[in-house]
């Protein structure tokens, strides 16, 4: 079946670092694949997103390529502030309506000044 | 943009008791919403899926008459915890796809319950 896994965290970096969180999958067909981050406390934004092959997802910073020879969808940022501490989760959708989301374990981001 | 609310936003309740979380998509029709459960440091977990007047689906393992899920209209989907028990301590999410939106889901900012 479909399937994320991520880089288990905690993730700690001082402001301004370069942040990778990689995540890969396992999936038929052609998913859908998002980033999507949790401050404490509070439900699911999503961040970014990318519906076919080569696309780059960007947002607030963050990017993230969908590769399929590699089945990848990485999270990047080049800079990290305070703000972005929190848990960010990868997640796949098939690209019918109705489908659930399939999520990874989430992986918590602490950035220190 | 499309926003889902739920409430309550937190919940306190004494064990045996029911309680109602609601679901709303406040500017689009929902033709879908899913629950999702979170335990603390984890990911989420589906529980179950339903369609605007048809009954929802569970995944396994997950009780439809513990968990009891209406989807009565395109923007109100409710989730009754029947007979709660301090097992059932967690954090709900629903999240909703609607018509015009392909497939992206627009989650709530969850619920806490906590049962005593």
């Amino acid at each position: 079946g479909n399937s994320v896994t991520q880089m288990e965290g905690p993730v700690t970096l001082s402001e301004e670092a370069f942040l990778t969180i990689n995540c890969t999958y396992t999936a038929t067909g052609y998913p859908s694949l998002f980033w999507y981050v949790q401050y404490p406390g509070e439900g699911l934004q999503l961040l970014l997103k990318a519906t076919k092959a080569d696309d780059k997802g960007s947002n607030k910073g963050f990017e993230a390529t969908y590769r399929k020879e590699t089945t990848s969808f990485h999270l990047e940022k080049g800079s990290v502030q305070v703000s972005d501490s929190a848990v960010y989760f990868c997640a796949l959708s098939g690209n019918q309506a109705g489908t659930a989301l399939i999520f990874g374990k989430g992986t918590t981001l602490s950035v220190s000044s | 943009g499309a926003v889902v609310s739920q409430h309550p936003s937190r919940v306190i309740c004494k064990s045996g008791t029911s309680v109602k979380i609601e679901c709303r998509s406040l500017d689009f029709q929902a033709t879908t919403m899913f629950w999702y459960r979170q335990f603390p440091k984890q990911s989420l977990m589906l529980m179950a899926t339903s369609n605007e007047g048809s009954k929802a689906t569970y995944e396994q393992g997950v009780e439809k008459d513990k968990f009891l899920i209406n989807h009565a209209s395109l923007t109100l989907s409710t989730l009754t915890v029947t007979s709660a028990h301090p097992e059932d301590s967690s954090f709900y999410i629903c999240s909703a796809q609607g018509l015009g939106y392909y497939n992206e889901q627009f989650f709530g900012p969850g619920t806490r319950l906590t049962v005593l």
